[in-house]
């Protein structure tokens, strides 16, 4: 059975903490990614990784970086957090398909995390 | 960059009644996935279409993609409460490397 976890399902955060929010998944994916989902704007692409050490900026990179030093280990890192950064961040992986074929994804539960 | 839109945002149907929601990218796509996240869930893969055209069905749940590969619908036939959730389409550009951009998501709601 297919799983994606993240390390936690709330969080709250003061303004300017580093926060990290971690995701592994046991399915040996090659692709790993982050998104951040808010009500009326689906969910927005922060970054995604298709190998170790490696990461394409998505739609939304400012403020976040990315590490992925193992292969079943993806971490997002908010380096100063903010209010607006409030939101609920999604982890998910996928198969290394044909290239601009993409896969299907399976996601973790999410994190709720709070800035405040 | 590649935008994906989807409509309507909210739906509310009587159940039995069809539901349909579509989704339009900005850009050519090379495949459409569809999701279903349940409240206070997290999106769960419905299908995968590929093919300029293609149909696929899934008992009372219909996918289509456009000609064109730019648009795709999903159509629910004869609606049940375990069908409420938000409906999410997600492209592949065709330009891409397995960057997958997720459509808005259209909400539905099944009034028993």
């Amino acid at each position: 059975d297919v799983k994606v976890t993240q390390s936690s399902r709330y969080l709250v955060k003061r303004t300017g903490e580093k926060v990290f929010l971690e995701c592994v998944q046991d399915m040996d994916h090659e692709n790993m990614f982050w998104y951040r989902q808010d009500p009326g704007l689906g969910l927005r692409l922060i970054y995604f990784s298709y190998d170790v050490k490696m990461k394409e900026k998505g739609d939304i990179p400012e403020g976040y970086s990315v590490s992925r030093e193992k292969k079943e280990r993806f971490s997002l890192i908010l380096e100063s957090a903010s209010t607006n950064q409030t939101s609920m961040y999604l982890c998910a992986s996928s198969e290394r398909g044909l290239a601009g074929v993409g896969l299907e994804q399976y996601f973790g539960p999410g994190t709720r995390l709070t800035v405040t | 960059g590649q935008q994906v839109m989807q409509i309507p945002q909210y739906q509310h149907v009587q159940e039995g009644e069809d539901f349909t929601t579509y989704c339009n990218s900005s850009t050519t796509l090379s495949n459409i996935q569809w999701y279903k996240q349940r409240p206070g869930g997290h999106p769960v893969f419905l299908i995968q279409l590929v093919k300029s055209g293609e149909v696929k069905k899934q008992k009372r749940l219909t996918f289509q993609f456009g000609e064109a590969k730019k648009n795709s619908s999903l159509h629910i036939t004869a609606t049940q409460t375990t069908d409420v959730g938000t409906y999410f389409c997600a492209g592949t550009d065709s330009g891409g490397y397995q960057k997958v951009t997720f459509g808005t998501g259209t909400k539905l709601q099944v009034i028993p």
